[in-house]
């Protein structure tokens, strides 16, 4: 158990539509990035939060937006969705934003889109 | 860039038998290289990191790697495999100044057999 919590576990979208992923960091860490792991591939990263601003962000088009709120969760948007936008979305979160801060994954999102 | 390559998406052993994973990494500025593992259906896990202290690595579960900048290989290796260590393992990387923003590779499926 890393203390991170991520909501829903699993959802099914219809192509255009938008979702909402929700993470609640490990108790004490301010730092939340999320990562989207496509089927037989490794984890992308998307973007990463510290203390409520974007710290960061991957090759991820601006559909892909996020929010971290006073109490350090994270939420993951992503609109107009798209087929290939279907994968497991993981939520990490660490006590800072150095190499040396260890992130720690929840079980991740399972969003399919059809 | 930086970027990490696994070769071999799949490797078989036999229970006791010695595990390696390979990892080589690109990069022109000394990097910060991990090993994860994810088990089915959950986030992945911290197995150790390399932050220049020392060229061989110990981590959890009996697991070390070696960092060997001649050959820009962050091997992952354990002496005998046990059941348990049937999952996907995941090297990452980032650079100094990078933080913790993790580049993944596409991971090996490591499976024991009896």
């Amino acid at each position: 158990e890393t203390g991170v919590t991520q909501s829903p576990t699993h959802l099914i979208k219809t192509r255009g539509q938008q979702v909402t992923l929700r993470c609640s960091s490990q108790s004490g860490h301010n730092t939340v990035s999320w990562y989207q792991q496509a089927l037989g591939q490794g984890p992308q990263f998307i973007f990463q939060y510290y203390r409520e601003e974007e710290n960061g962000r991957g090759n991820f088009p601006p559909r892909f937006s996020g929010l971290q709120f006073p109490n350090y969760s994270s939420e993951l948007n992503v609109n107009a969705l798209e087929l290939d936008d279907s994968a497991l979305y993981l939520c990490a979160s660490s006590s800072g934003t150095g190499w040396e801060n260890t992130i720690y994954f929840g079980e991740g999102s399972w969003l399919t889109v059809v | 860039a930086q970027s990490v390559t696994q070769l071999g998406s799949h490797v078989s052993v036999s229970e006791g038998a010695l595990v390696l994973l390979r990892c080589n990494y690109s990069s022109s500025v000394p990097p910060y290289l991990f090993w994860y593992v994810q088990y089915p259906n959950q986030g992945l896990q911290l197995l150790l990191k390399y932050t220049s202290a020392a060229t061989l690595v110990k981590g959890i579960n009996g697991f070390e790697a070696e960092f060997k900048k001649s050959e820009t290989s962050f091997h992952l290796t354990k002496p005998s495999a046990h059941m348990s260590d049937a999952a996907e393992y995941f090297c990452a990387v980032t650079l100094t100044g990078g933080g913790n923003k993790l580049t993944f590779g596409t991971g090996t499926q490591l499976k024991v057999e009896l």
